[in-house]
């Protein structure tokens, strides 16, 4: 089944700098790379995402890319603030299996003003 | 438009008792997915349901089960409960039909003892 790592597990960056967080899966035939944050007490939310059949995203501060030959998607973070300090995880949805997402282990995002 | 709500927010549930937990997914959407998170674990895949029909299932025992009314809410049991369910357990809600945006709730906060 379908596996996806992400790196790294913490990161620590300072106000206005730029954040970059990796993740690799495994199963060529996954077609769509949700990126979620999590802050304490609440449930992930969706913050971009990008399908199989698109190489870039981008949304104001926040962009994704993907590399299907090498499996792998990044999410980058352009001047970071603080309220930016979240967890964020990477996800995959296995091919024709919509509705189940397989998540990475979450990056702990710190932005120090 | 309102989110999607989980009921209870908190939970305390004794070692062998069983436990039902409910989602109300957005207004629309036909597929609500279950996942459990733990700090060891992470994230990971329950079951999936659309419109009434279990269409995904995760790698869980048979004691975590689920069912979706026709109105789309969700519910997820969890029987003979075992000190390692303890765990925040997210409903995602999201249209079904291919890879579209899965939304989460706050969760539900299990506690066994």
């Amino acid at each position: 089944g379908e596996n996806v790592e992400q790196h790294p597990s913490t990161l620590s960056v300072q106000e206005g700098d730029s954040a970059v967080i990796k993740c690799t899966y495994s199963d060529s035939a996954s077609n769509y790379f949700p990126w979620y944050k999590q802050e304490l007490g609440k449930g992930p939310q969706l913050i971009i995402d990008i399908r199989s059949n698109v190489g870039e995203k981008k949304d104001q501060r926040i962009a994704v890319t993907l590399n299907k030959t090498a499996k792998h998607f990044s999410l980058h973070i352009t001047e970071t603030q603080p309220e930016d300090s979240a967890v964020y995880f990477c996800a995959a949805t296995p091919y024709n299996q919509g509705g189940k997402l397989i998540f990475g282990q979450g990056t702990e995002l710190s932005v120090k003003p | 438009k309102a989110g999607v709500t989980q009921t209870p927010r908190y939970l305390i549930k004794t070692r062998g008792q069983q436990v039902t937990l409910s989602c109300s997914p957005i207004s629309g959407h036909r597929s609500v997915s279950w996942y459990q998170q733990t700090p060891g674990q992470g994230l990971q895949f329950l079951f999936e349901y659309f419109s009434e029909t279990q269409r995904n299932k995760g790698n869980f025992p048979g004691r975590f089960s689920g069912r979706q009314f026709s109105n789309s809410r969700s519910e997820m049991n969890v029987s003979t409960l075992e000190l390692g369910d303890s765990a925040l357990y997210l409903c995602a809600s999201s249209l079904g039909l291919g890879n579209t945006e899965a939304f989460f709730g706050q969760g539900t906060r299990l506690t066994v003892v």
